[in-house]
């Protein structure tokens, strides 16, 4: 069964200090992974998104994450944090064998929380 | 920049009645999926839809709920009888290819 994990409840970091919001993720096949973040009353925003190539993907508003295949990791990154960025971060994952399209599997979400 | 739109933002209604919630995805997307968020709980996905049949479901799409694309444009869930454990948030998305683009969402309350 398809998997993701944020083992994280809350991450707190200094405005300019870099950021990690880590996600694991269990799929029996390719992974296709993806971060969306979520702003209080508002939808889900796509960030960035791994299908193939680069182990590093490079995404909206300054976001990175690295795809670590032995690890079954895909952790979010930022080199420097912004009070803007405090918000709840959702890693989603899907079985890539079928396809382009297919349901995501969400894990439970880290809030992010910036402080000046 | 295109965005799938959600209406109602919020509804209210009482256990047993039918609601339909409504969304308009990306004009340009072939594929559209329903997920919803209980509080506190993970976003779940209902079902998704392409060339006007459900393409996939989950064990939560039972027989109560129904998709139906009803024009060029519109996306529609329906609940036939809902339940107090509907309550939720619920995401209608929209896709080319890889990625899903997520509306606002439609928060159900059911009293």
């Amino acid at each position: 069964a398809q998997s993701v994990a944020q083992p994280e409840d809350q991450v707190n970091v200094a405005e300019g200090n870099p950021l990690t919001v880590k996600c694991t993720y269990s799929v029996s096949g390719n992974p296709y992974l993806f971060w969306y973040v979520q702003y209080p009353n508002r939808g889900l925003q796509f960030l960035l998104k791994y299908i193939t190539g680069d182990n590093l993907v490079k995404g909206s508003y300054g976001f990175e994450a690295e795809f670590n295949k032995s690890q079954t990791s895909f952790h979010l990154k930022k080199p420097s944090a912004l009070v803007s960025d405090s918000a709840l971060y959702f890693c989603a994952v899907r079985d890539g064998n079928g396809g382009s399209q297919g349901n995501l599997i969400f894990g439970k979400g880290t809030k992010l929380s910036v402080k000046p | 920049e295109p965005e799938v739109t959600q209406t109602p933002s919020h509804q209210v209604t009482q256990m047993g009645q039918e609601v339909i919630l409504r969304c308009v995805p990306i004009s340009n997307h072939l594929y559209f999926y329903w997920y919803r968020q209980i509080l506190g709980q993970k976003v779940e996905f209902l079902v998704s839809f392409y060339n006007n049949e459900i393409s996939e479901k989950s064990e939560i799409f039972d027989d109560q709920f129904s998709v139906e694309r009803p024009d060029g444009s519109n996306f529609t869930l329906k609940i036939r009888s809902t339940k107090l454990e509907d309550s939720a948030m619920y995401f209608c998305a929209s896709s080319a290819f890889y990625e899903q683009y997520f509306g606002p969402g439609t928060r159900l309350t059911v009293t």
